[in-house]
C-alpha cells in the first residue's frame, strides 16, 4: 500500500528556469494539498486541489506559481522563472474524502535555486 | 486567518522521562488538531489527532489534550526513547462543511532530543 509519492526528491535549478514538482496521492485519495517549508519553519499551505479542480489557491503566490491535478496522472506544482527565494522543501499531502480530515504527506521535493 | 503558536522550540529530555509540547490557536472555529513527527530529510508523519468534541485522546505512549475554552492543545510523550527524537509540529484546521479547503495551519515546530 504505497504512500504519497513525490518526485523528484531533489531538484536544482538556476535562476530563471522552470521547476516542475510531481505528486501522486495515496491509492483511493482524490484530494491533494501542497505545502512549502522554509528552513527552520513550519509548513505553509499553498493550494488544495481535487481532480481537475483547484479548490483553494489562497496560499499560492499570484505570479510564477501554478498547480494542476489532471484527470489522469499526478498533481503538478509548477514554478516559472525561479528565484533564490523559491528554495525550500515542497510537500504534497493527500486525503481520501472531504469528510476525512487526516492529511498524509509525501517525502517532499527539495528545491535549490542557484 | 488562523495562527498557531508552538512552544518550546527545542526540548531535551532524558530517556524514560516525559516530554510535553504546547500549542495555542487563534480561531475559535477550528475543530481539528493533528500532530506530526518529522524526521530529518523526511515528510511529516501523522502521529495523533484530536477533534473539538473530545478533550483527550491517547495512543500508547502518546496523548493529546485539548482545552477549547483556552484555545490550546498539548502533546504528551511518556517513557521517551531515542527514536522519539525528531521535530514535532502541531496544526489546526476548520473542517466543517462549507469551511473551504480544510487547509492545515502549522506551528513552527519543536525539536525534541531524547538523550540516552
Amino acid at each position: 500500500n504505497a504512500g504519497v509519492m513525490q518526485n523528484p526528491r531533489h531538484l536544482v535549478r538556476r535562476r530563471g528556469q522552470e521547476a516542475r514538482l510531481r505528486c501522486s496521492p495515496m491509492k483511493g485519495h482524490s484530494h491533494v494539498y501542497w505545502y512549502r517549508q522554509l528552513p527552520e519553519e513550519g509548513l505553509k499551505f499553498m493550494v488544495y486541489l481535487q481532480k481537475e479542480n483547484i479548490i483553494d489557491e489562497s496560499g499560492m503566490p499570484k505570479e510564477r506559481f501554478s498547480a494542476e491535478f489532471p484527470k489522469e496522472g499526478p498533481s503538478i506544482l509548477r514554478i516559472q522563472q525561479v528565484v533564490r527565494g523559491d528554495s525550500a522543501a515542497y510537500f504534497c499531502a493527500s486525503s481520501p474524502r472531504l469528510e476525512f480530515d487526516g492529511q498524509f504527506f509525501g517525502p517532499g521535493t527539495r528545491l535549490t535555486v542557484l | 486567518g488562523e495562527n498557531v503558536e508552538q512552544h518550546p522550540s527545542t526540548l531535551s529530555v532524558q530517556e524514560g522521562d516525559s516530554a510535553v509540547i504546547k500549542c495555542t490557536y487563534s480561531d475559535s472555529a477550528s475543530n481539528y488538531f493533528p500532530w506530526y513527527k518529522q524526521e530529518l530529510g523526511k515528510g511529516p508523519q501523522l502521529i495523533i489527532d484530536i477533534r473539538s468534541n473530545v478533550g483527550e485522546k491517547k495512543d500508547q505512549r502518546i496523548a493529546v489534550t485539548l482545552n477549547k475554552t483556552a484555545k490550546h492543545f498539548s502533546l504528551h510523550i511518556t517513557e521517551t526513547q531515542p527514536e522519539d527524537s525528531a521535530v514535532y509540529f502541531c496544526a489546526a484546521s476548520l473542517t466543517s462543511s462549507g469551511a473551504g479547503s480544510y487547509q492545515l495551519t502549522f506551528g513552527k515546530g519543536t525539536k525534541l532530543s531524547v538523550i540516552p
